[in-house]
């Protein structure tokens, strides 16, 4: 049973362009989530997706940011025009059920580098 | 607004003695705790946890503890491995499902 999977490992994007991070989750965990850790900083919460559902994006940049969890296909995160202060690590985790956060798994990391 | 605070951002233990990594919070809703272990280039992986109706959890050669009038939880590692060289991360959350993280702190066991 693989864990969960992110790809790619490592992403440089140039200012200005997009970067899409991709995420799937564990065979039968329904419910994702996005973190994002910054240089010398904890994980900060981004956004909780359910398939085909985002119930709380409370963490997302208001611009430029967004998130998908279709129903056939993994999880992505689009950032659009980077910037420089984009480049940090994005981790997706995911869970059989809510309501746990010792439920989650987390996957090894997208690091986001924008030159 | 930092609502997870670890305050030590490194910790050099010898092999075999007890480590005690340290964490406070500021929010008084936050009713679950939780400690992640992270290596370099991985996610973190889930550790231990505990309720806040608890004030003592064990497992194993881990055992987290809460003091909640205090707003302070630790976790103790005895005895200390080589492996357990790695960062690592308080967390806490409440009702939903999002995690509040610290800043992480950086574990070394020396042999």
């Amino acid at each position: 049973n693989a864990g969960v999977m992110q790809n790619p490992r490592h992403l440089v994007r140039r200012r200005g362009q997009e970067a899409r991070l991709r995420c799937s989750p564990m065979k039968g965990h329904s419910h994702v989530y996005w973190y994002r850790q910054l240089p010398e900083e904890g994980l900060k919460f981004m956004v909780y997706l359910q398939k085909e559902n985002i119930i709380d994006e409370s963490g997302m940049p208001k611009e430029r940011f967004s998130a998908e969890f279709p129903k056939e296909g993994p999880s992505i995160l689009r950032i659009q025009q980077v910037v420089r202060g984009d480049s940090a690590a994005y981790f997706c985790a995911s869970s059989p059920y809510s309501g746990t956060g010792y439920g989650y798994t987390f996957g090894s990391g997208t690091r986001l580098t924008v030159v | 607004d930092q609502q997870v605070k670890q305050n030590s951002p490194s910790l050099s233990v010898q092999e075999g003695r007890i480590s005690i990594l340290n964490c406070d919070y500021t929010n008084s809703m936050f009713d679950y705790f939780l400690w992640y272990k992270k290596y370099p280039a991985e996610g973190p992986t889930f550790l231990i946890s505990i309720s806040s109706i608890k004030d003592k959890n064990e497992d194993g050669r881990f055992t987290v503890f809460l003091n909640k009038s205090a707003k302070h939880l630790s976790l103790h590692i005895v005895p200390s491995q080589p492996g357990d060289s790695a960062v690592y991360f308080c967390a806490a959350y409440f009702g939903n499902e999002k995690l509040t993280f610290g800043t992480g702190t950086r574990l070394t066991i020396i042999p």
